[in-house]
């Protein structure tokens, strides 16, 4: 049960965009529109900021936005705001009602 | 307000046996999948187990598979995860979570399970 790849960290100044990327299988991301990311500040437990791919749960802001292409789903922030700067975790569904988590991205807002 | 607090976690040596337990409120919980994910020390997110809302379906993540038991009372309102032969590895925050569209929807503040010596 490998986990999804992600970058270790990206950074951006505030306003900029940034994309985090998750590379999984033909056997999770590839095969489902079942992708969900967290947000995580230090010493806080994780948040959904987006679930199937596209969609926001009430109160995540619009400037967080999902996408997926093949076995590579990804994650935007635009207009980067010191209060994003986080761990940022993809998920994806995995067959059998199981789950797999990213790597983890650190998101630096400059 | 949907809520779920975790409770039980603590020191246990090599080879011990743990009860984890997670309260909820706030929303209906005998139809509703929960799940439980760990984080060890620095470290990443892990999905541990899940469990659907009548208790039909269980699933474990490999290497807890046959070690961890998760259950629900939903008279209680409770989730729980029995651990036994804890290892090293098995050292984490452990957070429960309310399932939501093929995702962790809602997370309690999870407690610490340390498995050392």
């Amino acid at each position: 049960q490998s986990a999804l790849t992600q970058p270790p960290s990206v950074s951006g100044s505030p306003g900029q965009s940034v994309t985090i990327s998750c590379t999984g299988t033909s056997s999770d991301v590839g095969s489902y529109n079942r992708v969900s990311w967290y947000q995580q500040p230090p010493g806080t437990a994780p948040k959904l900021m987006i679930y199937e791919v596209t969609n926001r749960p009430s109160g995540v802001p619009d400037r967080f936005s999902g996408s997926k292409s093949g076995n590579t789903a990804s994650l935007t922030i635009s207009g980067l705001q010191a209060e994003d700067e986080a761990v940022y975790y993809c998920s994806s569904y995995r067959s059998r009602s199981t789950y797999v988590f990213g790597t983890g991205t650190m998101v630096t807002v400059l | 307000e949907l809520q779920l607090v975790e409770s039980g976690g603590g020191l246990v040596q090599p080879g011990g046996s743990l009860r984890l337990s997670c309260a909820a409120s706030g929303f209906t919980f005998s139809t509703s999948w929960m799940t439980w994910v760990r984080q060890a020390p620095g470290k990443g997110l892990e999905w541990v187990a899940n469990i659907k809302g009548d208790g039909s379906e269980k699933n474990y993540l490999d290497s807890v598979e046959g070690r961890f038991t998760i259950s629900r009372d939903n008279a209680e309102n409770s989730l729980y995860l029995q651990m036994n032969s804890l290892r090293a590895d098995d050292t984490a925050v452990y957070y429960c979570a309310k399932e939501g569209p093929y995702s962790a929807a809602h997370w309690g503040q999870g407690t610490l399970v340390t498995v050392s010596s």
